[in-house]
């Protein structure tokens, strides 16, 4: 079964930081990699995906993420964030035969004014 | 607009009264999946569906059911609640099981059991 794994559980960051967000899934076949967002109030909202080309994956809102196959990561990353980033931030990894999207615990994000 | 409904978005129930929570999808989309995100454990799937009448479990099926009788619908059905299936649930739906469709969340909802 896969497993994505997401280190850190809380961020805290000023305005202007710089932010990456770490993932590592655990299946070494073909996957396709997602990062999702879900803002206070629960709506989730899909910030980029990977599922084959060029490793770096832009997204929407100035987010990024880089796919390294050797090291089964796939980190978030934003040069600059705004207070308005505050939120949850999912990995998510699918295929390998299964079904639908495999999540990581999430990494809550607050960003300080 | 293309959109996912869930409904209700919060109810309180007690123990072993029989519930439904709704979800509906109106962009003809093929497969749909049932989540319940639970502090510090993420998003686990409980049941998913790759068309009509086909549904399968997912990581925690215990204690749910589903049905998939009509392509937008898929009802999750808790037949006798107990405390410990109070969570947040989404429904999501995509055009396909292929892998790297996009999933489309509902906006959730808040089940707690007394």
């Amino acid at each position: 079964a896969q497993s994505v794994s997401q280190h850190n559980h809380h961020v805290i960051l000023s305005e202007a930081a710089s932010l990456e967000l770490g993932c590592n899934y655990s299946y070494g076949g073909t996957v396709n990699l997602f990062w999702y967002v879900q803002y206070p109030g629960q709506h989730f909202q899909l910030l980029l995906k990977y599922f084959s080309g060029d490793p770096l994956v832009k997204g929407i809102k100035g987010f990024e993420a880089e796919f390294i196959k050797s090291k089964f990561s796939f980190n978030l990353r934003k040069p600059s964030v705004q207070w308005s980033d505050t939120a949850e931030y999912f990995c998510a990894v699918s295929g390998g035969g299964a079904d639908g999207l495999t999540f990581g615990k999430g990494t809550h994000l607050i960003i300080q004014p | 607009e293309a959109q996912v409904t869930q409904n209700p978005r919060y109810l309180i129930t007690v123990t072993g009264k029989k519930l439904t929570v709704t979800c509906s999808q109106n962009m003809n989309h093929e497969y749909m999946s049932w989540y319940r995100q639970d502090p510090g454990l993420g998003l686990r799937q409980i049941y998913y569906s790759m068309n009509v009448e086909v549904t399968d479990k997912g990581d925690v099926p215990e204690g749910y059911k589903v049905s998939r009788k009509e392509k937008r619908n898929f009802p999750l059905i808790l037949e006798s609640p107990s405390p410990n299936q109070t969570s947040l649930y989404f429904c999501a739906s995509s055009w396909s099981r292929k892998s790297y469709n996009e999933q489309f969340f509902g906006p959730g909802t808040r089940l707690t059991v007394l």
